[in-house]
């Protein structure tokens, strides 16, 4: 079985300044990565995910991740964040035929002014 | 276009009732999942849909929830006997196909069910 960790429960970080969230999984076999967002009252929306390929990937909004396979990390990134990104976000996996998503406990982002 | 909906957006109930909650998936979507979202916890998946049938209910916590999807969309996920335990978010999603796990999960709002 897979699981993940995110290691940062809450993350406070200024307007216009860089975010790293840090996610880390643990599997036997190949992983599929995704990164999903969750603002406040709303559903999760997918931000990037990544499947095979060039180990850096670029979503949504700014975002990117890079997959270390052998750190089994996959960490999302953004240089520079604005009060819209105060969400909640959660890294997730799954392997090759087996479709459901085991989620990390996921990282709060608070954005300030 | 419409996304992911689900209904109710609340459900609160009593120990011991019995629930519905129900997922309309995006149009054209065969692949339909079922999680559950605790307080402060991630998404833990519960049933998985391909067409009709439960393709993977291996994360239902017992026998009192059960899922159908009888035309292969609209999808009802039902509790028996609910706990104060079962309080949560029930997320739903599909995926246009599930094709090995690569597929995009468009997520609903979920239905926030709490049990007095």
């Amino acid at each position: 079985a897979q699981s993940v960790t995110q290691l940062d429960s809450q993350v406070p970080v200024f307007e216009e300044a860089p975010v790293e969230l840090r996610c880390n999984y643990s599997s036997s076999v190949s992983v599929y990565l995704f990164w999903y967002v969750q603002y406040p009252n709303q559903g999760l929306q997918l931000l990037l995910k990544y499947l095979s390929g060039s180990t850096l990937v670029k979503g949504i909004n700014g975002f990117e991740a890079e997959f270390n396979k052998s750190q089994t990390s996959f960490h999302l990134r953004k240089p520079s964040v604005h009060i819209s990104d105060t969400a909640e976000y959660f890294c997730a996996v799954s392997v090759f035929n087996d479709y459901k998503l085991s989620f990390g406990a996921g990282t709060t982002v608070t954005v300030r002014a | 276009g419409a996304g992911v909906s689900q209904t109710p957006s609340n459900k609160v109930t009593e120990k011991g009732k019995y629930v519905e909650l129900r997922c309309d998936p995006i149009s054209g979507h065969t692949a339909l999942y079922w999680y559950r979202q605790s307080l402060g916890q991630g998404p833990e998946f519960l049933i998985y849909f391909q067409g009709t049938g439960a393709a993977d209910d291996s994360g239902l916590p017992n026998d009192r929830f059960f899922a159908v999807r009888p035309e292969g969309s609209v999808s009802t996920l039902k509790i028996q006997r609910t706990e104060r335990g079962d309080s949560a978010v029930y997320l739903c999603a599909s995926s246009q196909t599930a094709s090995g796990g690569t597929d995009t999960q468009y997520f609903g709002p979920g239905t926030r069910l709490t049990v007095l």
